[in-house]
């Protein structure tokens, strides 16, 4: 059973960097796509963006100038680095793998399974 | 960018009922659509994917369907272990996006 479970500092003070890691068990990260995705309190869910193969990233567009997801793949864990953080910044992360299936000539991919969830609040 | 716009955004319902809940995209997704519950404090579980395909695990209590623009999720009877919020997510073009969520109450 593929379980995954978000790891990081629970405070990031502002205009500081927010770093997260997402341990992968039962499964291997090849193959699949490693996605970070959050949730602010009160809000919606924003998919942020993830990583897949030899470290190719497709990012959220609303913050692709902040954002870093890389994989360790001889650790089996991927992560999320976010860059010069507000308050805004401040939500549930979540992280989740991406499975895919063939269709009209391409892949599709959707989150089958997912972390717990971590929050990281913004606050000097 | 497309938008997921889900109704109701929250309903009260008893065990055993037939519960129901819509999900709009702004533009046309054909079925990549998939529907996830979340409990607090617990790991978020996908139910559905690609519209009304049922992934691995789930009971089939829980049927989706739809395309296009118009997709609803359906669980058929009610437990006590379903109250839950649910999510549509729309896979179709990125960046993926999600819509407000369905809080299911009991009554």
């Amino acid at each position: 059973q593929v379980q995954l479970q978000e790891s990081g500092p629970g405070l990031v003070k502002p205009s500081e960097t927010l770093s997260l890691t997402c341990n992968v068990s039962g499964g291997s990260l090849s193959t699949f796509f490693w996605n970070w995705i959050r949730q602010p309190p009160g809000k919606g869910l924003e998919w942020i963006g993830y990583v897949y193969n030899r470290g190719n990233t497709k990012y959220n567009p609303s913050l692709k100038s902040r954002v870093s997801i890389s994989l360790d793949t001889p650790n089996n864990q991927f992560s999320l680095k976010v860059d010069s953080v507000t308050a805004a910044d401040t939500a549930v992360y979540y992280c989740a793998r991406g499975t895919y299936y063939y269709g009209s000539g391409t892949f599709w991919s959707y989150f089958d399974y997912w972390g717990q969830g971590t929050l990281v609040t913004v606050s000097s | 960018d497309i938008e997921m716009t889900q109704s109701p955004s929250s309903l009260s319902a008893s065990v055993g009922d037939r519960v129901t809940m819509t999900c709009r995209a702004s533009q046309g997704i054909s079925n990549y659509v998939a529907w996830i519950q979340k409990k607090p404090g617990k790991a978020p579980r996908t139910l559905i994917y690609a519209a009304s395909g049922l992934q691995s695990g789930v009971p089939s209590k829980f049927s989706g369907s739809g395309s296009g623009t118009d997709f609803t999720l359906t669980i058929s009877s009610l437990q006590p272990e379903d109250f839950a919020t649910y999510y549509c997510l729309q896979y179709n073009t990125y960046p993926l996006s999600f819509g407000g969520g369905t809080k299911v109450e009991i009554k």
